[in-house]
């Protein structure tokens, strides 16, 4: 059984609109969250993390982490067709050292 | 700028072959990582090291070798290849210090005939 669960599977939002992603850690030993994106074809490149209870927002990305739940959520505003890529969540008991990884959203961005 | 290399980039071998997939990184870093990729399983860890001569075993090790050789390179052996270690194969690194995440070097597709 997958310890990161991630939904939805795919999602297709309009140009410039909100794109919502979600990530669930199974293992209630995690502490640290972060996300990647991939771009078809090319490998994963880390997007943002987030270790602390509550939100951070860098530029059109915004994520938030609920740490009794072991929830993360990724939201996009303004979404581009550049924006379209496979996110994928991942989470570790330390600082990055062993993560596992959720099997990704599959966002599309339609112009 | 900091970059994992990874070799060859593409490789076919058939049923029961020997395969040795290199990566290399001039990071600095402490710790890398060997993950394959594949439909409806994301990344799976398959082994990794915390530096030279070190190895520990990840969430699917089976039928897999790795070895590290120095602080920069980190192998990948597969020495009875089975059509099931078909995949997209990445190496990582990371520091093993502060709060940075692993960067991924660009991927071996291995296709096992």
């Amino acid at each position: 059984q997958q310890k990161v669960q991630q939904s939805p599977e795919s999602l297709i939002v309009p140009e410039g609109g909100m794109a919502s992603l979600n990530c669930t850690s199974s293992d209630r030993n995690v502490d640290y969250f972060w996300w990647y994106r991939q771009h078809s074809g090319k490998s994963p490149k880390m997007l943002m993390s987030i270790f602390s209870n509550g939100e951070k927002e860098e530029g059109r990305f915004t994520v938030h982490l609920n740490k009794a739940s072991l929830h993360t959520s990724l939201h996009i505003r303004d979404s581009q067709p550049s924006d379209s890529a496979l996110y994928l969540c991942a989470a570790s008991k330390d600082m990055g050292y062993k993560l596992t990884f959720g099997t990704g959203t599959s966002l599309l961005v339609d112009p | 700028e900091a970059a994992v290399t990874q070799s060859p980039r593409n490789k076919v071998t058939v049923t029961g072959g020997n395969v040795t997939l290199s990566c290399r990184q001039t990071n600095s870093h402490n710790y890398m990582y060997w993950y394959r990729q594949d439909t409806g399983h994301g990344l799976r860890l398959i082994h990794y090291s915390y530096g030279a001569g070190n190895l520990q075993i990840g969430d699917v090790p089976d039928g897999y070798k790795a070895t590290r050789t120095t602080q920069e390179d980190f192998f990948l052996l597969l020495e009875l290849a089975s059509p099931s270690q078909t995949s997209l194969y990445f190496c990582a690194s990371a520091p093993g210090a502060g709060n940075q995440a692993p960067l991924f070097g660009e991927g071996t597709r291995l296709s096992v005939l």
